[in-house]
Parts: C-alpha cells; sequence; structure tokens
C-alpha cells in the first residue's frame, strides 16, 4: 500500500483558497488518489478522487501531475464550516482503505 | 439520501464485558467494514467484510473481535472481554462492488465505546 504525506496541520481565513499538497511517492500504476473530510465526531466523508491531471466536482478540485508522485486538494473560498480533518489516500482496489494523520484544517473568521 | 446507521451512539461498558455494535450498511452495498479512532488519533482499518467472510484484517483485529452479518442488512461488530484500550469510536463503513466505483466508503456516523 502506497504511504501518503500531507501537512499536519493549516490555518486558513474565510473567503480563501486552501490548497492541501500530499506526496504518495511510491503509487503503483492501477493506484486512485483518495481525499476524504472528517469532521469531530464523525466519519469520514468522500471528497474527491482522481486518476490523473485535474477532477473537480462541486466541492473540491484534485490536480495530480503526470508522474503522480503527489496531489493537491483544492477548496476554493472556504468557510468556517470546512474545519476539518482532510485524508489523502491512496486506493488500490483493495478491501484494505488505510487513512494516515490526515492534515488538521482551521478555517478563521 | 441511503445512508449507513450505526447503533448504539454511545455504550458504556465495564472492563471484561463483551459488547455489540450495530451496523445496517447501504441497502445494495457488497462491501462492509470496520474502522475505529482512538480520541484524538487516526483513523484505523479493522477488517474488511465480503460475501459472508473477512476479506482483510489489520493486526488489530485478534481474537478479542469478531464480525457477522446475522441477517441481510445488519453487519456486527462483537468485542470480547472488553479492555480499557478497546474506549474509542468504532466506525462501519460500506461500499459497492468494485468495477462499479473505485472503492468510496460510505461511513456511519459511528458508536462511541467507553470502557470502564
Amino acid at each position: 500500500l502506497a504511504k501518503t504525506t500531507q501537512p499536519i496541520s493549516m490555518d486558513s481565513y474565510e473567503g480563501q483558497e486552501v490548497n492541501i499538497t500530499c506526496s504518495h511517492n511510491n503509487i503503483a500504476t492501477n493506484d486512485y488518489i483518495t481525499w476524504y473530510q472528517q469532521f469531530p465526531s464523525q466519519g469520514p466523508r468522500f471528497i474527491i478522487q482522481g486518476y490523473k491531471t485535474k477532477v473537480t466536482n462541486e466541492v473540491a478540485s484534485l490536480f495530480i501531475p503526470a508522474d503522480r508522485k503527489s496531489s493537491t486538494l483544492s477548496l476554493p473560498r472556504v468557510s468556517l464550516s470546512d474545519t476539518a480533518v482532510y485524508y489523502c489516500l491512496v486506493y488500490d482496489g483493495g478491501f484494505k482503505t488505510i487513512f494516515g494523520a490526515g492534515t488538521r484544517l482551521f478555517v478563521k473568521a | 439520501e441511503p445512508e449507513v446507521t450505526q447503533t448504539p451512539s454511545h455504550q458504556v461498558t465495564q472492563m471484561g464485558q463483551e459488547v455489540i455494535l450495530r451496523c445496517v450498511p447501504i441497502s445494495n452495498h457488497l462491501y462492509f467494514y470496520w474502522y475505529r479512532q482512538i480520541l484524538g488519533q487516526k483513523v484505523e482499518f479493522l477488517v474488511s467484510f465480503y460475501n459472508n467472510e473477512i476479506s482483510e484484517k489489520s493486526e488489530i483485529f485478534d481474537d478479542q473481535f469478531s464480525v457477522e452479518r446475522p441477517d441481510g442488512s445488519n453487519f456486527t461488530l462483537k468485542i470480547r472481554s472488553t479492555k480499557l484500550e478497546d474506549s474509542a469510536m468504532y466506525f462501519c463503513a460500506s461500499s459497492e462492488p468494485l468495477g462499479q466505483n473505485t472503492g468510496e466508503l460510505f461511513f456511519g456516523e459511528g458508536s462511541r465505546l467507553t470502557v470502564l
């Protein structure tokens, strides 16, 4: 299973764009990059998933360079309610999704 | 929107007692999981379950733990002889068949277990 590394924490202000970068140097050819969000005392919630280039949905964008050794989750115009832990993980199609420590994003007014 | 439901939301038990945590996965999902999260720590994989058998389990999932799908809707985690260090939030998750999506996990709200 490919290991991921992401910043422990980040601070931002309301209305700003937040970019959280994750490295996954040993990602395999068949792996997908997946991001989850977790609020306190709640289960993680899927945000976005991609394989290469750029993926965008109503919540976020995911940028993946050609070598796929890193990825960047972009949250446009964050609000206080985006304060959460964001997990980057690599999904290999198996039955075991492993979460790392995540990035604690704190959005200030 | 379909969701994964878990009961109880909070259970307090004495050390050494048995606990059963229950989950109702999303109805058309075929893969089921249990994770746990000790307060302030990361989400840890315990076990995955498919076709009425364990697919994978972590080193945490020792003989103290067992899972079962007793009927067509429930998925349970049993913890025998609970220990203080079993105190955690336990999350159930489910996912659609592989090949129909790319493994998006749908988590329940969790069951908080407190062992005294």
